[in-house]
């Protein structure tokens, strides 16, 4: 089975250019997240999807941050402008998303952001 | 901002010891993972802990849940170099659909 995948992995830009990370979650999983990761530091989660709607996104920087997921399936996040301290990695992870009960998530190798 | 702390922040042992990590948090929790993440990788799920369990095992991995003290610990047995990497915990909360909050993590580094 193919885990969650994500592209790129390694994006480099100047800053007040904009940037688009996207991802592909296992087969059948119906909620989605996508998590910004400093470095030493754990992930934080930015937004969390089931199926098309954003359930949380109160993390998200709404005025330069944006996400979709398109048919419940692949989403797509996206800065712009980018700052200096976008620079960060950004993790996708998928999970089943059965209502009450404890859900394994399963986690992207990730996007390294680097802003110039 | 993130619920679990991690304890120790860092932590290198030998081949072959036993490595212990802790994680503290602050609200209720219906559950609490534990992950590792090696360098420049994903992270991998290890173990799931639900709120009415007090240890889990899972091979060399032992993981034991106080919710009094709002702790958790997570033990390696016979550590390898290959156990090297960062291991966080995450925290379920107790509404119906699951928000996981991740910890800050430890660094654990295992010498051959």
């Amino acid at each position: 089975e193919a885990g969650v995948v994500q592209s790129p992995r390694y994006k480099i830009i100047e800053k007040k250019q904009p940037v688009a990370f996207w991802c592909n979650p296992i087969s059948g999983h119906n909620t989605l997240y996508w998590y910004r990761q400093n470095l030493g530091q754990g992930p934080e989660l930015l937004i969390r999807y089931e199926n098309e709607e954003a359930v949380d996104d109160s993390q998200l920087p709404k005025d330069r941050f944006s996400a979709e997921r398109l048919k419940g399936v692949d989403s797509t996040l996206k800065i712009q402008p980018a700052e200096l301290g976008d620079s960060a990695v950004y993790l996708c992870a998928s999970s089943l998303g059965n209502r009450g009960v404890a859900d394994t998530q399963y986690f992207g190798p990730g996007t390294r952001l680097t802003v110039l | 901002s993130q619920q679990g702390e991690e304890d120790p922040q860092a932590l290198s042992i030998q081949e072959g010891e036993n490595a212990t990590m802790n994680c503290s948090y602050k609200t209720s929790i219906n559950n609490l993972q534990w992950y590792r993440q090696n360098s420049g990788r994903g992270l991998v799920h290890l173990i799931l802990i639900r709120s009415n369990e007090r240890e889990k095992h899972s091979g060399r991995l032992r993981v034991t849940l106080d919710t009094s003290k709002k702790s958790s610990s997570l033990l390696i047995t016979a550590s390898r170099a290959a156990d090297t990497a960062s291991y966080f915990c995450a925290t379920g909360g107790t509404s119906g659909t699951y928000k996981y909050i991740f910890g800050t993590g430890t660094r654990l580094k295992v010498l051959a």
